[in-house]
C-alpha cells in the first residue's frame, strides 16, 4: 500500500514569491494534517481536515497561507507571498478518524 | 499551556547495548502517548503508541513506559542497531491534535 505522498520534495524560491505544496493520502483516509517542522524540532500543526472540511485551522497563518482539499482526498497547501521565516520541511499526514497518523516524507522550502 | 518535552537532545549508544529516550508532557488529559522515528529527509514514522490508562506497552524490540503519576514516558530500545540511529520524538494526542516535543537524536556507534 502506498504512503501518503508529498510533491515537490524540495522547493526554492525568492521572497515574496508565491508557493504550493501538494499531498494526496493514504487511499481510506478521511483525516489530513499539514505540519510545519523547523530544524531541530518536532512538527506543528497547521491544519486538520476532516473529509474536506478544516476542522482545526487555528495556527495556520491566514494572511498568507492557505489550503484546500475539495474532493476530501488531496490536498494543498500554499504560501503567498513566501517570507525568509518560512523557510522549513513542510508535512503531511492522514489518518483514519482517531487512527494514528501516516506521514509524507515532506517539502523542503528554502526562501531566499 | 500543554506541552512535551524531552530530557536529553542527544543519545549515544554502543551497538548492542539498550537506548532509553525520556519525555515529559505536561497535559494530564491526553489519551495517547506516541513515539516517532525520523530518519534524515524523510517524515516521521510510527514506532509504538500507548493509552493513557496503561502503563506498559511492549513492540518489537521496542517497549513504552508511562508514569503518569509524574507525567514521563520513556523508550526503550532493545539491542541497539545502526539502523535505529535517527531523532526521535515523543507526542500526545487530546482529541485528534496532536502535539510533538523537541526530538531526541540517538547516535548508534558501531
Amino acid at each position: 500500500e502506498a504512503g501518503v505522498v508529498q510533491s515537490p520534495r524540495y522547493k526554492i524560491i525568492e521572497k515574496k514569491q508565491p508557493v504550493a505544496f501538494w499531498c494526496n493520502p493514504i487511499s481510506g483516509h478521511n483525516t489530513l494534517y499539514w505540519y510545519l517542522q523547523n530544524l531541530g524540532q518536532g512538527p506543528e500543526l497547521l491544519i486538520r481536515y476532516e473529509n474536506e472540511e478544516a476542522v482545526d485551522d487555528s495556527q495556520l497563518p491566514k494572511d498568507r497561507f492557505s489550503a484546500e482539499r475539495l474532493k476530501g482526498v488531496d490536498s494543498t497547501l500554499k504560501i503567498q507571498p513566501a517570507e525568509l521565516g518560512d523557510s522549513a520541511v513542510y508535512l503531511c499526514a492522514s489518518s483514519t478518524t482517531s487512527g494514528t497518523q501516516y506521514f509524507g516524507p515532506g517539502t523542503r522550502l528554502t526562501v531566499l | 499551556g500543554e506541552s512535551v518535552g524531552l530530557h536529553l537532545p542527544t543519545l549515544s549508544v554502543q551497538e548492542g547495548d539498550n537506548s532509553i529516550i525520556n519525555c515529559a508532557y505536561s497535559n494530564s488529559a491526553s489519551d495517547y502517548f506516541i513515539w516517532y522515528k525520523q530518519e534524515s529527509g524523510k517524515g516521521p514514522q510510527f514506532i509504538i503508541d500507548i493509552r493513557s490508562n496503561m502503563d506498559k506497552r511492549q513492540g518489537q524490540r521496542v517497549t513504552v513506559l508511562l508514569n503518569k503519576t509524574v507525567k514521563h514516558l520513556s523508550l526503550q530500545i532493545a539491542a541497539t542497531q545502526p539502523g535505529d540511529s535517527a531523532v526521535y520524538f515523543c507526542a500526545e494526542r487530546w482529541y485528534q491534535k496532536v502535539t510533538f516535543g523537541i526530538g531526541t537524536k540517538l547516535q548508534v556507534i558501531p
